[in-house]
């Protein structure tokens, strides 16, 4: 069965400071990944996808995301934080029958 | 601005009371989902629709949930007689045909007391 799981329930950073938050899955094919982000009270946004090809993906608000099929893992990352990244962020797999699995999220906070 | 919407945003009710959510997904989205999200978890699938039909339920979903999708356009989720432990948010997230990108609304906010 596909599963996701997120390490690191909270991560602390200092604003400017770059940033890794660490995910791993489990999916027999090759896998669809996602990176969304959650802000309080609200809804999922996509920051970034990975479906074929470059295993190095782009996002939105300066994101990026390494496929790595040797060690099972999609690293989100950025090289520098701003005050307004904190929030939840979740990783989650796709299936074949397009449902999505989603990992416990990890909660980012930025300190000043 | 013509993402998806879910009405209400919060809801509080008594145990034993029905209550039901709506969803709006984006215009042309043949793909409807809903997921519960408890906190400190992760979005929970419970159960998606292509046009009107309903493809798949979660386990999640007791025999006490119910939604449809009558016309293919907006969706209602129910929960019969609810329970302290429905308390959780509410996500619809709707995707075209096939792709796995879906977009979610902001929830609804269930708390049962």
């Amino acid at each position: 069965a596909q599963s996701v799981t997120q390490p690191d329930i909270h991560i602390t950073v200092s604003e400017g400071a770059s940033l890794e938050l660490r995910c791993n899955y489990s999916y027999g094919a090759t896998p669809y990944l996602f990176w969304y982000v959650q802000s309080p009270g609200q809804g999922l946004q996509l920051l970034l996808k990975y479906f074929s090809g470059d295993t190095l993906v782009q996002g939105i608000k300066g994101f990026e995301a390494e496929f790595k099929r040797s060690q099972s893992s999609f690293n989100l990352r950025k090289p520098s934080v701003h005050w307004s990244d904190a929030a939840e962020y979740f990783c989650a797999v796709g299936a074949g029958d397009d449902k999505i699995i989603f990992g416990k999220g990890t909660r980012l906070h930025i300190l000043p | 601005d013509t993402g998806v919407s879910q009405d209400p945003r919060h809801k509080i009710t008594k145990r034993g009371q029905n209550v039901t959510f709506r969803c709006d997904p984006i215009s042309e989205h043949n793909r409807l989902y809903w997921y519960r999200q408890t906190l400190g978890q992760g979005p929970e699938f419970l159960t998606y629709f292509q046009n009107e039909a309903q493809l798949e339920k979660s386990r999640l979903l007791s025999d006490r949930f119910s939604a449809e999708r009558p016309k293919g356009s907006f969706s209602t989720l129910e929960i019969q007689r609810t329970e302290q432990g429905d308390s959780a948010m509410y996500l619809c997230a709707s995707s075209p045909n096939r792709a796995l990108e879906q977009y979610f609304g902001p929830g609804t906010r269930l708390t049962v007391t």
